[in-house]
């Protein structure tokens, strides 16, 4: 059964600083890998999905890598501002369309 | 393009009352899903449609939980009788197809209180 772990459950920083979201999981046997951000009392936005035979997705401030032998995706966004803060959610996706998820890093970027 | 649709965006019922929740796909869709989300958890899968037939239902507590999606078109989730640990938001997403390099859109969600 497959698990995805994010740490840290939460972060907080300053504007303008780099950060790196993890996100781990078991089962390396996947198709992709889609990072998600969800505002309170909102759906989910899909920011970056990456295929398993690729190692990095990039979109403006953010670039997701993934090492599918070990397990393991970061999304990294520079220069956060204030309009960041949210709840990143990655979610790892196997055969027949089933993903998992995993229960989210809490973002706070003060001003 | 519209998006996936739902409604209602909020609910509060009683236990062992019951509950349904409707989701409209983005157009041409043809593959829907239905997620529950405990607050502080992410988005666990309950019912994953290909046009009207169901590819996963094995994480709907089908003593109390159905879904079905008439037409291959608009779904409903409806849950009776409702317990507490029901209170959660209920997702709905779709893809283009069931392929799994497809992405997800999601909905803004139904939010469920059962007092």
């Amino acid at each position: 059964k497959q698990e995805v772990t994010q740490i840290p459950a939460a972060l907080s920083v300053p504007e303008g600083e780099n950060l790196v979201l993890n996100c781990s999981f078991t089962d390396s046997a996947i198709y992709n890998l889609q990072w998600f951000r969800q505002d309170p009392g909102k759906g989910l936005t899909s920011l970056l999905l990456i295929q398993s035979s690729q190692r990095e997705q990039t979109s403006g401030r953010l670039n997701a890598s993934l090492d599918k032998s070990s397990g393991r995706s970061t999304l990294y966004i520079a220069a956060s501002q204030p309009g960041d803060s949210a709840t990143y959610l990655c979610a790892v996706r196997a055969n027949a369309g089933k993903s998992t998820f995993g229960d989210g890093t809490t973002l706070t970027v003060k001003p | 393009e519209a998006g996936v649709a739902q409604s209602p965006r909020y609910k509060i019922i009683e236990k062992r009352q019951s509950v349904a929740f409707w989701c409209n796909p983005i157009s041409g869709h043809a593959t829907l899903y239905w997620y529950q989300q405990i607050l502080g958890q992410g988005p666990k899968l309950l019912i994953q449609f290909q046009n009207n037939g169901v590819v996963d239902d094995s994480q709907l507590p089908k003593d109390r939980f159905s879904a079905e999606r008439l037409k291959g078109v608009d779904s409903t989730l409806k849950i009776q009788p409702a317990k507490l640990e029901d209170s959660a938001v209920y997702l709905c997403a779709s893809s283009l197809t069931h392929i799994s390099q497809e992405t997800q859109y999601f909905g803004p969600g139904t939010r469920l209180l059962v007092l």
